[in-house]
């Protein structure tokens, strides 16, 4: 069965230093993976996707992640957090069905 | 492009009345789709999800019913409303297929007095 693992429900850095935000999962299958970003009042909208291939997937807004599959993890970072990265970010995974399965969620707090 | 309406963006119901929260997909056809609710720390809760019309899977029993009286229409009811229910709904669309994201609407802000 497929299950995620979000470490940290909040996660707090300055304006300019690295985000990294934690992501494991479980899967019995090759997984599907995924980021979205929320904005407070506002749906998901998907940041990034690992299907196949390379392990090294960029998305918007300067995010990037890396599968790993010897530790079963999909990291989300970025090399210099803006004020407007402030959101609640998830991750989720896929074994094939179309029903992807959630993670609870980090919220990024960025200070000035 | 694609797009997914949902309305309304808020609304305040008191224990006991009905209701019905209504999404729209444009621009695809076929889609796969989704309701789920947040609470907050509590990540998302699939309620229900159809791959085409009149067909729903019910991932929650309880109060809440979900219809898809057309193809890229998603309609989520209550006959009486709990104060469990309460809560931030999100209606999805995908392609159909593992590898595909959704997209989501903007939510409909629930609460109930």
């Amino acid at each position: 069965a497929q299950s995620v693992t979000q470490l940290g429900s909040h996660v707090s850095v300055s304006e300019g230093a690295l985000v990294l935000l934690r992501c494991n999962y479980s899967s019995s299958v090759p997984p599907y993976l995924f980021w979205y970003v929320q904005y407070p009042n506002q749906g998901l909208q998907l940041l990034l996707k690992y299907t196949t291939g390379a392990t090294l997937v960029k998305g918007i807004n300067g995010f990037e992640a890396e599968f790993k599959k010897s530790e079963t993890s999909f990291h989300l970072t970025k090399p210099s957090a803006h004020m407007s990265d402030a959101a609640e970010y998830f991750c989720a995974v896929s074994e094939g069905s179309y029903i992807p399965t959630f993670g609870r969620g980090t919220s990024l707090i960025v200070h000035p | 492009s694609q797009t997914i309406h949902q309305w309304p963006a808020t609304l305040v119901q008191p224990v006991g009345s009905p209701l019905s929260l209504e999404c729209t997909v444009e621009g695809t056809s076929n889609p796969n789709l989704y309701w789920y609710r947040q609470a907050a720390g509590r990540g998302l809760q699939l309620l229900f999800y159809s791959v085409g019309i009149g067909q729903i899977s019910s991932e929650v029993p309880q109060n809440l019913s979900a219809s898809r009286p057309q193809d890229r229409q998603f309609i989520l009811s209550s006959k009486k409303l709990l104060l469990s229910d309460s809560g931030f709904y999100l209606c999805a669309w995908s392609v159909s297929g593992g590898n595909q994201p959704q997209h989501f609407g903007d939510g409909t802000r629930l609460s109930i007095l």
